[in-house]
């Protein structure tokens, strides 16, 4: 199975602020690679595929990028609705595999 | 517009079973797969397989082979979950979950059944 290491595991921030969460995968996906943003009373939400599109509704602050291992989710000018956990996921082979989430906190 | 409902909370005992559904609705069920993806508490996420609805064919994670069972009821527009020889690693929520534009990643999500296996 392709391992998904996310880092960091936590992360403060204060709005206006950009941040930028990496993403390492065991071994080359291509560019399939999905963003989710998790926050509580809401169903997850897809951000990002294939490393750097985005899904309809996504905001322009949010942008990906990466291929082969390396990927990483910034975030520009995070507003108060961006705090959040975010997963990274492969969607290049089976079985899809998760990052193990970030945690973006209100500094 | 997509929905995916879920049933509520399970509370099972270790060695039984439980079956969860979800129900879909705004789209054509029969051309998208459902997805299963199972979540503990630290957040891991681990995708549990897909069934395609339209055949019945279904792809399971090797690690759930055994464990979980997926079907549908086309008339209904529902599929199904079951969970069999619970123990507490069982214990978690799971999602269901359909893709959006390209394989593999979920645009439609459920809002989660917690599943607490407990004597």
């Amino acid at each position: 199975d392709v391992q998904m290491t996310q880092s960091p595991s936590y992360l403060a921030a204060s709005p206006g602020e950009s941040v930028s969460i990496s993403c390492k995968a065991s071994k080359s996906i291509n560019t399939y690679l999905a963003w989710y943003q998790e926050k509580p009373g809401k169903t997850n939400k897809l951000l990002i595929y294939s490393g750097s599109t985005l899904q309809s509704g996504t905001p322009s602050r949010f942008s990906g990028s990466g291929s082969g291992t390396d990927f990483t989710l910034t975030i520009r000018s995070l507003e108060p609705e961006d705090f959040a956990v975010y997963y990274c996921q492969q969607h290049n082979e089976y079985p899809y595999t998760f990052g193990a989430g970030t945690k973006l906190e209100l500094k | 517009q997509v929905q995916l409902q879920q049933s509520g909370a399970e509370l099972a005992k270790p060695g039984s079973s439980v079956k969860i559904s979800c129900k879909a609705s705004g789209y054509t069920f029969t051309s998208y797969a459902m997805h299963w993806i199972k979540q503990t508490t630290g957040q891991a996420l681990e995708w549990t397989g897909y069934i395609a609805p339209g055949s019945g064919g279904t792809k399971y994670n090797e690690k759930f082979k055994g464990k979980a069972t997926l079907t549908v009821d086309k008339s209904s527009s529902t599929a199904y979950m079951q969970l069999s020889s619970l123990t507490p690693v069982d214990t978690a929520v799971y999602y269901c979950a359909r893709r959006g534009e390209i394989r593999g990643s979920f645009a439609y999500w459920g809002q989660g059944t917690l599943v607490t296996v407990s004597s």
